[in-house]
């Protein structure tokens, strides 16, 4: 079993659309869950972090982190034609190195 | 806003070859990272460095890999002897603490060996 599970897409929605972006994972030790998105030749930027479980809120983003069902979100409202990307979950455990291990991504395309 | 600068965007090799790529990681940040990215796979991870040494490395980074910093700004990974299935973008990325959250990414270089 793979440990971050991320489905490759692409997702296609129109513009206005509530979009939900989902992984998980079987190292329960993952303690630190991040949110990157990745624009087309361009290296990936951070969105957001969760530490632990709970709901996470940064303007039209939420991430949400359920550790009993090792399953995470990011849920984008109003969705817009500029988060067309594809989308990276990542997560780490607490102490150590902190290396991220990163799911395939996601691509997501927003249509006017 | 700072960034993380890598030159060159594309470099096409022969395979074979040695390749070096460069990166300018942000100024004030300590910890600096490679990683790589198969089209269409996740991102993986090579090597940390801090304080002059590595800290850490992956499986994948071998006896082909090597990263040094020259001087008080550049941070390179050279690979000595090129494969095909080192064709790839990699990554450059620096943080100013040891937690992943704080990374920043460069835009890249896309290699392919031929």
């Amino acid at each position: 079993q793979k440990e971050v599970e991320q489905d490759p897409g692409p997702l296609s929605v129109p513009e206005g659309a509530i979009v939900s972006l989902n992984c998980t994972y079987s190292n329960s030790a993952f303690q630190y869950f991040m949110w990157y998105r990745q624009y087309s030749r361009k290296g990936p930027e951070l969105l957001m972090y969760t530490y632990s479980s709970g709901n996470k809120e940064d303007g039209r983003f939420t991430a949400q982190v359920d550790k009993s069902s090792k399953y995470i979100s990011l849920f984008i409202r109003d969705s817009q034609p500029s988060d067309s990307a594809t989308y990276l979950c990542a997560m780490t455990v607490s102490g150590g190195s902190y290396i991220p291990t990163f799911g395939r991504g996601t691509s997501l395309i927003v249509h006017p | 806003e700072p960034e993380v600068t890598q030159t060159p965007s594309h470099q096409v090799t022969q395979m074979g070859q040695e390749v070096i790529l460069r990166c300018v990681p942000i100024s004030n940040h300590l910890y600096f990272y490679w990683y790589r990215q198969i089209l269409g796979q996740k991102v993986e991870f090579l090597v940390s460095f801090y304080n002059n040494e590595i800290s850490e490395k992956s499986e994948i980074f071998d006896d082909q890999f090597s990263v040094e910093r020259p001087d008080g700004s550049n941070f390179t990974l050279k690979i000595r002897s090129t494969k095909l299935e080192d064709s790839a973008m990699y990554f450059c990325a620096s943080s100013d603490g040891g937690t992943s959250v704080g990374y920043t990414f460069g835009s890249g270089t896309r290699l392919t060996v031929v």
